[in-house]
């Protein structure tokens, strides 16, 4: 039973325009949520992350929103580069902030089409 | 600083061959983890450590021992390789578990 769960394997997007990527999670106990952006052939790269007493991060382009009540968070990317296209991993922590045991999606493909 | 290193980038192994995974970190991060990923799935936890001398299961241990005698080294030992240990392993490392982790480029690992 997957606890994070996103639900679009891909999402293709032209340059300037706004991407938004969607995750779900099933666990209530999960109090810190991050996003990692992953290159073909290279390790997964830290991107923001939100606490759960929080509803808004934002640094830079990035932006996640959390809706703790519906148990969704979204990327936000705006304005979309070429350079964004990449495999976006949405992740999840009981701990506080302890990355120990994190739980990860299965990943989204975004594509930015110039 | 080269960060996380992982070697080898690629190995192909027989059923029951057993293998060592090497990951190596400079930066005197604290907290390592190993994880795993399949076609289609994110990352699994598998082993992970909090220092030097100190390891613990995650999600999907079987199959892998881990050791850490040294605050910079912590490799993944596969006793007697299955096919289902075919995978994209990658090591992560960072200052805490509350900090943020840095992954290596990963170890492309098929057995046959």
């Amino acid at each position: 039973d997957q606890q994070v769960k996103q639900n679009s394997p891909s999402l293709s997007v032209q340059e300037g325009r706004i991407s938004i990527l969607n995750c779900d999670y099933t666990n209530s106990m999960f109090d810190y949520f991050l996003w990692y952006k992953k290159y073909p052939a290279e390790g997964p790269t830290f991107l923001i992350s939100i606490s759960s007493i929080k509803d808004k991060n934002e640094d830079g382009r990035f932006t996640v929103f959390l809706n703790k009540s519906a148990k969704h968070l979204s990327l936000h990317i705006v304005p979309s580069q070429p350079g964004d296209s990449a495999v976006y991993f949405c992740a999840a922590s009981e701990n506080g902030g302890s990355q120990g045991n994190l739980i990860f999606g299965k990943g989204t493909k975004l594509s930015v089409k110039p | 600083n080269a960060g996380v290193t992982q070697t080898p980038k690629f190995q192909v192994l027989k059923t029951g061959q057993s293998m060592t995974l090497q990951c190596a970190q400079d930066m005197n991060h604290e907290y390592m983890s190993w994880y795993r990923q399949d076609p289609g799935m994110g990352l699994r936890l598998i082993h992970y450590s909090v220092g030097a001398g100190i390891t613990d299961q995650g999600e999907v241990p079987n199959g892998y021992n881990v050791s850490r005698s040294t605050t910079e080294d912590f490799p993944l030992r596969l006793l007697s390789a299955a096919p289902s240990q075919t995978s994209v392993y990658f090591c992560a490392s960072s200052y805490g578990a509350e900090e943020t982790q840095y992954f290596g480029p990963g170890t492309r690992l098929l057995v046959l």
